[in-house]
């Protein structure tokens, strides 16, 4: 069946290191990958877009990887911010098709 | 930038009762729009797609008649809870994709169903 994990563990950090989150997906061949940001009762804010032909994508502090071959994407968020706390949603789309399909989500809290 | 609004952002009712949420495209227009169900600590789950002047399609396991969809506009779809119980009890979500750009989620409907 089809999977898509990210760390169910929060992730602790201090402030101004760089969070590092990870994907993985199994028996799935997006067309791109989505980076979502949810703060708790909200809904998802769009952050980056991949597709499946890039290997890197960067927003100011965010940076994405896409490693089709591993089936993994990596977010980083560099020199974090307490405000960069939030949970962090991976989703994936298929060729053809705009329907996503949505990672658990890694919740990350920035310590000051 | 494109926005999603969702209206009611909370709803509290009794069992039995329907519940209607909207999902509005503000600043474009929507063929399409997603609705996603999401249960405390979990991921968002893609219950159905509202697809405007038609049928809307459903995701596996979602029934249609518990769930009733309505787009009757490009701007504006409905979703519908009908004898709405405890265990749909959750936090829903629609989004609508603005041409090219990726999804763009509403802020979500609190339900809670005594």
């Amino acid at each position: 069946s089809q999977k898509i994990e990210q760390n169910s563990e929060a992730l602790n950090i201090q402030e101004g290191k760089t969070a590092t989150l990870t994907c993985n997906y199994t028996n799935y061949s997006p067309a791109y990958l989505q980076w979502y940001r949810q703060d708790p009762g909200r809904g998802p804010v769009f952050l980056l877009l991949i597709r499946e032909n890039e290997k890197e994508k960067r927003k100011e502090r965010l940076k994405v990887t896409f490693d089709t071959t591993l089936k993994q994407s990596l977010f980083h968020i560099t020199a974090s911010q307490p405000a960069d706390s939030a949970t962090y949603l991976c989703a994936l789309v298929k060729a053809a098709g705009n329907k996503l399909t949505f990672g658990g989500g890694t919740r990350v809290l920035v310590k000051p | 930038g494109a926005v999603v609004s969702q209206h009611p952002s909370w709803v509290i009712c009794k069992s039995g009762t329907s519940v209607k949420i909207e999902c509005r495209s503000l600043d474009f227009q929507a063929t399409t729009m997603f609705w996603y169900r999401q249960f405390p600590k979990q991921s968002l789950m893609l219950m159905a797609t509202s697809n405007e002047g038609s049928k809307a399609t459903y995701e596996q396991g979602v029934e249609k008649d518990k769930f009733l969809i309505n787009h009757a506009s490009l701007t504006l779809s409905t979703l519908t809870v009908t004898s709405a119980h405890p265990e749909d009890s959750s936090f829903y979500i629609c989004s609508a994709k603005p041409g090219n750009q990726p999804q763009h989620f509403g802020d979500g409907t609190r339900l809670s169903i005594l």
